[in-house]
């Protein structure tokens, strides 16, 4: 089953316009992670972000978690029609276990 | 240095056959999970294989089975294939001691007619 829910299921914005997708789950984590999936392809990691850090940047990619909310946010600043893609989340419940997916966010960054 | 690659990239099978797929963890690695993913849903955990055993196991039946060998590669067996096997179905590696990030590869796409 899933650990929880991304939100929303789908984003449309212009190319330059910042993204933002939104995860929850519902366990106690050790980490967690977004990849990208293009197409129906193999997923890419973008950042994992371990249970004791609230904010991590990558480039133009910024991610927040809150464990007392069970949530975490990724932002993709100044975004490009190149990041229209799929966005997973997916936790870590103990270091070198399964990952636990969402149901993924589809963004689609018009050009 | 190689990522992970996986055989063969699409397959056409019939109900009732039995498939094996293939995975080569990225270089250095020594533990590969295994996921399916249906159209339009997230992956889902199958299982994980470290020092060639099943270390961990998903919610599915026993129809689906693996192996992992010495060189840490990795096969993904499924006997009497149900339509509601068809699916991507993808091979992360990763390094027991690394601490969380899964290298995954381009996915095996299976049909099942």
């Amino acid at each position: 089953s899933q650990q929880g829910e991304e939100d929303p299921q789908a984003l449309s914005i212009q190319e330059g316009e910042n993204a933002t997708m939104n995860c929850s789950y519902k366990t106690s984590i050790n980490n967690l992670q977004w990849y990208r999936q293009n197409s129906g392809r193999g997923l890419v990691h973008l950042i994992l972000i371990r249970s004791n850090e609230r904010e991590k940047h990558s480039g133009r990619l910024r991610v927040t978690l809150d464990t007392s909310k069970k949530s975490s946010s990724l932002l993709i600043t100044a975004s490009r029609a190149a990041d229209t893609a799929s966005y997973f989340c997916a936790t870590e419940e103990t270091s070198g276990s399964r990952l636990t997916f969402g149901e993924g966010t589809q963004l689609t960054v018009n050009p | 240095d190689a990522g992970v690659t996986q055989s063969p990239t699409h397959l056409i099978k019939t109900r009732g056959q039995q498939v094996t797929l293939r995975c080569s963890p990225k270089s250095g690695h020594d533990t590969v999970s295994w996921y399916q993913q249906a159209l339009g849903q997230g992956p889902q955990f199958i299982f994980q294989y470290y020092e060639e055993e099943e270390r961990q196991r998903g919610n599915f039946p026993d129809r689906f089975s693996g192996h992992q060998f010495p060189n840490y590669s990795s096969e993904l067996n499924v006997n009497a294939l149900l339509l509601g096997d068809s699916a991507l179905y993808l091979c992360a590696s990763s390094l027991e001691t690394s601490g969380g990030e899964q290298f995954f590869g381009p996915g095996t796409r299976l049909t099942v007619l």
